[in-house]
C-alpha cells in the first residue's frame, strides 16, 4: 500500500497568516502516461464530510478560495493557505488516487493559536 | 445538483451484520464509481472499496475483504454497504463519495455496542 505521511499533524495559526502543510508519498503518484499526480487535498469539518479542495495535486475545485494553493509533484506535495481565515480551521487530509487502495494520509490539524 | 442520502444511524451489536444505503441523484448512477470510506472516532480516513453500478463490478481494499460487500441497485440509484461480523472496531462512520467529482454522502454512525 501507498504510505501517505502529513506533517504537522497539527498547527497553531492566527488569522491572515501564510500556512504550509507537507504531505509525502511512499512512492510516485506522477503518473507518466499523463503526467499527472493523482494527488488529491480534502478539508474537513467537526461533524461534516470531508470537502474535496485541489485534485491532481494543484487543481482547484470550482468555488474554493484561491487562496488554497497545492503544489508538489512525485512524492512531495503541500498545501499552502495564503492567508488563512478563521473558517478555515479544520483538518487537511491528502489522499492519493493513483492506486488501490486508496489512502489518506492522517491529517494536518489547524487550530486557532 | 448531486446528491449521496446516506441512511441513518445504526447501533447493532457485536457478531451481527449491517447493512447502509446510498441513494444517488442529480448524475448518471450507472456511470460513476461508488466509493465508500470509513472514519473511526478521532481518527483519520479509510477507502474500503468502491462499485460500479453499470456493471457491478468491486474493487476492495484487502484489509476489508470478507468485512465488507459492496451492491448496487440500479432501479433505484441506491448503493449499499453491508458489514458483517461487527466488533466494536468497527464502529466508526461511514461514509459514500463520488471520489472524482468531490461528492460525499453525509455519513452513517455506525455503533457497535452488547
Amino acid at each position: 500500500d501507498i504510505v501517505m505521511t502529513q506533517t504537522p499533524s497539527s498547527q497553531a495559526v492566527s488569522a491572515g497568516e501564510k500556512v504550509t502543510m507537507s504531505c509525502k508519498s511512499s512512492q510516485s503518484l506522477l503518473y507518466s502516461e499523463n503526467k499527472k499526480n493523482y494527488l488529491a487535498w480534502y478539508q474537513q469539518k467537526p461533524g461534516q464530510s470531508p470537502k474535496l479542495l485541489i485534485s491532481w495535486a494543484s487543481t482547484r475545485e470550482s468555488g474554493v478560495p484561491d487562496r488554497f494553493i497545492g503544489s508538489g509533484s512525485g512524492t512531495d506535495f503541500t498545501l499552502t493557505i495564503s492567508s488563512v481565515q478563521a473558517e478555515d480551521l479544520a483538518v487537511y487530509y491528502c489522499e492519493q488516487y493513483y492506486d488501490t487502495p486508496y489512502t489518506f494520509g492522517a491529517g494536518t490539524k489547524l487550530e486557532l493559536k | 445538483q448531486v446528491q449521496l442520502q446516506q441512511s441513518g444511524t445504526e447501533l447493532v451489536k457485536p457478531a451481527s451484520s449491517v447493512k447502509i444505503s446510498c441513494k444517488a441523484s442529480g448524475y448518471t448512477f450507472t456511470s460513476n464509481y461508488m466509493h465508500w470510506i470509513r472514519q473511526q472516532p478521532g481518527n483519520g480516513l479509510e477507502w474500503i472499496g468502491w462499485i460500479y453500478p453499470g456493471n457491478g463490478n468491486t474493487k476492495y481494499n484487502q484489509k476489508f475483504d470478507g468485512k465488507a460487500t459492496l451492491t448496487a441497485d440500479k432501479s433505484s440509484s441506491t448503493a449499499y454497504m453491508q458489514l458483517s461480523s461487527l466488533t466494536s472496531e468497527d464502529s466508526a462512520v461511514y461514509f459514500c463519495a463520488r471520489l472524482g467529482s468531490g461528492d460525499w454522502g453525509q455519513g452513517v454512525m455506525v455503533t457497535v455496542s452488547s
